[in-house]
């Protein structure tokens, strides 16, 4: 099965609202990344977590090992935080990153 | 992103040679090639980690990498197939893959005709 999770695949909010991305493992884990990308546009770093949480503005990434999941909150969401947010995986066993299929995040004016 | 250069920025092909080229002024020891296509998250093509090549097996063998140091990544491109079309970003890793925070170029987008 699917190592790495994302959810939701697709979610609409009004700017203002808040938003909450989940990435869900099931292997072990070395590091997680998230990534932004807007259409046609490159992939930006946005946190490199392995765990613990840390913030970068209005954004926020928690990392919760023991339970196998990485989040991502967006708070008081802009229309330009609308893209795809990719998280990705790094694990002991493999030099490739393990990529979740994305959320696509649309924010209405 | 000025810290990762790719060049061209687009490609429009029919059954030619072209080299994608990527330049890093970060320092990195890792180097990568990866292709996106619509919709899909990247895929690794190559790695050069201290400039030693690690390739995915899947990768068609018209694809060829070279590093000629530890700032520059070349991708020699022979023959291209319709399914080829895609954008082809250079990345750079401080050091381990799998371990260090990814920094991305900005694509080549590449049209086969």
């Amino acid at each position: 099965g699917q190592q790495v999770q994302q959810s939701p695949a697709s979610l609409v909010l009004q700017e203002g609202e808040n938003a909450e991305l989940q990435c869900n493992f099931s292997t072990s884990l070395n590091s997680m990344q998230w990534f932004y990308q807007r259409p046609g546009g490159s992939l930006v770093s946005l946190f490199y977590n392995p765990s613990g949480t840390k913030h970068s503005g209005r954004l926020t990434s928690t990392t919760v090992i023991k339970e196998r999941r990485s989040s991502l909150h967006i708070s008081s969401s802009q229309t330009t935080d609308s893209g795809t947010y990719l998280c990705a995986l790094g694990t002991d066993s493999n030099y490739q990153l393990i990529w979740g299929s994305g959320t696509k995040l649309i924010i209405k004016p | 992103n000025t810290k990762i250069t790719q060049s061209p920025r687009y490609l429009i092909l029919g059954r030619a040679n072209k080299s994608l080229e990527c330049e890093q002024h970060l320092g990195h020891n890792a180097m990568y090639w990866y292709k996106q296509s619509a919709e899909k998250p990247p895929e690794l093509m190559f790695l050069y980690n201290l400039k030693q090549l690690i390739r995915n097996e899947t990768v068609p063998s018209r694809f060829i990498p070279e590093c000629p140091d530890s700032s520059k990544l070349l991708l020699h491109i022979s023959a291209v197939d319709p399914e080829d079309s895609a954008v082809y970003f250079c990345a750079s890793s401080p050091g381990q893959p799998s371990n260090e925070r990814l920094f991305f170029g900005h694509g080549t987008k590449l049209s086969v005709l």
